[in-house]
């Protein structure tokens, strides 16, 4: 079985500044990676994946995330949030054998000016 | 294009009540996923289907769930004699195929009093 593991709960980081969220997975097999963005009272919206090739991925809204197998992460980072990055942010990985995908419980991440 | 809609976007019903969440998929999308999101939680997945049938319904908790896709557009989560804690936003997805990405719709949020 899979899981996925978001190690920061809430990230309250101020505007300008640097930001990493960090993601773990377990799995025995390969695995496809994604991480999903859900701003207030919208529904979730994909920033990035990596599926094979290139191990950093760029995404939408200047985000960037690297995957790194030997120590099975995939942590999201952008240099210089903004106000309007403010929103819930999720993991998530289908692994290579079946179609399930298994979402870690969020990461609130909240820019202050 | 229209995305994936879900109806309605909020439904309250009591106990032991049955309900029936609808999805619509983007056109052309031959897999549709189910979740389903506490708060505070990621989503967590229930069933999936590839075209009319489901490929995977090992998520669904338990025999009052059930989901039904019979022309391979339109899907229908029911939910018999409805719990308090069946409490939370039903998330649909769909993919132009298998293990590529999910388009999420905005949700149901359903509340069992």
């Amino acid at each position: 079985a899979q899981s996925v593991t978001q190690l920061d709960s809430q990230v309250p980081v101020f505007e300008e500044a640097p930001v990493e969220l960090r993601c773990n997975y377990s799995s025995s097999v390969s695995v496809y990676l994604f991480w999903y963005v859900q701003y207030p009272n919208q529904g979730l919206q994909l920033l990035l994946k990596y599926l094979s090739g290139s191990t950093l991925v760029k995404g939408i809204n200047g985000f960037e995330a690297e995957f790194n197998k030997s120590q099975t992460s995939f942590h999201l980072r952008k240099p210089s949030v903004h106000i309007s990055d403010t929103a819930e942010y999720f993991c998530a990985v289908i692994p290579g054998n079946n179609n399930d995908m298994r979402f870690g419980a969020g990461t609130r991440l909240t820019v202050k000016p | 294009g229209a995305g994936v809609s879900q109806t309605p976007s909020n439904k309250v019903t009591e106990k032991g009540k049955y309900v029936e969440l609808r999805c619509d998929p983007i056109s052309g999308h031959t897999a549709l996923y189910w979740y389903r999101q506490s708060l505070g939680q990621g989503p967590e997945f229930l069933i999936y289907f590839q075209g009319t049938g489901a490929a995977d319904d090992s998520g669904l908790p338990n025999d009052r769930f059930f989901a039904v896709r019979p022309e391979g557009s339109v899907s229908t989560l029911k939910i018999q004699r409805t719990e308090r804690g069946d409490s939370a936003v039903y998330l649909c997805a769909s993919s132009l195929q298998a293990a590529e990405t999910q388009y999420f719709g905005p949700g149901t949020r359903l509340l069992v009093l």
